[in-house]
């Protein structure tokens, strides 16, 4: 079975422009959390999913950040407009178990904000 | 306001020896703990949990230890081979929510 699928990979923008990730998370799994990694402050929950509704958002930064999950199979993370402390990875993790369980995380978006 | 705490950022150890990871928390609501492992390039993988009825699991050369009085957990490898140089992140949850607060993570370096 095909794990959380992430793109791109890497992402390098200047800063002003406008950046958007992607996920398609396991099938079947109905939970669905966006994660950024720093080196401060480790991974940070930005927003999380529950059957495509956003359930808290508490972790976003700013009004520059904005997630969107149109239906199951696929999510969004925007950042308008971008700014160099936004340079981090992004991670899209899903779950479909039990709450307090386990989660699969993508490989992760590399973004370099210059 | 970080609920999961690794205060060491990295650990470097002999191959053959124990590696002990460290990790405290503050929100007396979390039951459930879990540590992942990350390597470089990819995303963090599950690697071993633990349930606050329990102070101790172990699978294979892995163990974790809970003190809930002292809101502390601990991994121990045992013994620590190469391929664990990683970064290992502690996380925790309250067993009604979904959602996981991590910590920093630390990362293990094993000397061969």
């Amino acid at each position: 079975d095909a794990g959380v699928i992430q793109s791109p990979r890497h992402e390098v923008t200047e800063m002003g422009q406008e950046v958007t990730l992607r996920c398609k998370p396991i099938s079947g799994h109905d939970y669905l959390f966006w994660y950024r990694q720093t080196m401060m402050r480790g991974l940070e929950l930005l927003i999380y999913f529950n059957n495509n509704v956003p359930i808290d958002d508490s972790g976003m930064p700013e009004d520059r950040f904005s997630a969107k999950m149109p239906n199951a199979s696929f999510s969004t993370l925007k950042i308008q407009p971008s700014e160099p402390r936004d340079s981090a990875v992004y991670f899209c993790a899903s779950t479909g178990g039990l709450p307090g369980g386990e989660l699969f995380f993508g490989e992760g978006s590399r973004l370099t904000v210059l | 306001d970080q609920q999961v705490k690794q205060n060491s950022p990295s650990l470097s150890v002999q191959e053959g020896r124990i590696s002990i990871l460290n990790c405290d928390y503050t929100n007396s609501m979390f039951d459930y703990f879990l540590w992942y492992k990350k390597y470089p390039a990819e995303g963090p993988t599950f690697l071993i949990s633990i349930s606050s009825i329990k102070d101790k699991n172990e699978d294979g050369r892995f163990t974790v230890f809970l003190n809930k009085s002292a809101k502390h957990l601990s991994l121990h490898i045992v013994p620590s081979q190469p391929g664990d140089s990683a970064v290992y992140f502690c996380a925790a949850s309250d067993s009604s929510d979904y959602k996981l607060s991590f910590g920093a993570g630390t990362t293990v370096t094993v000397r061969a």
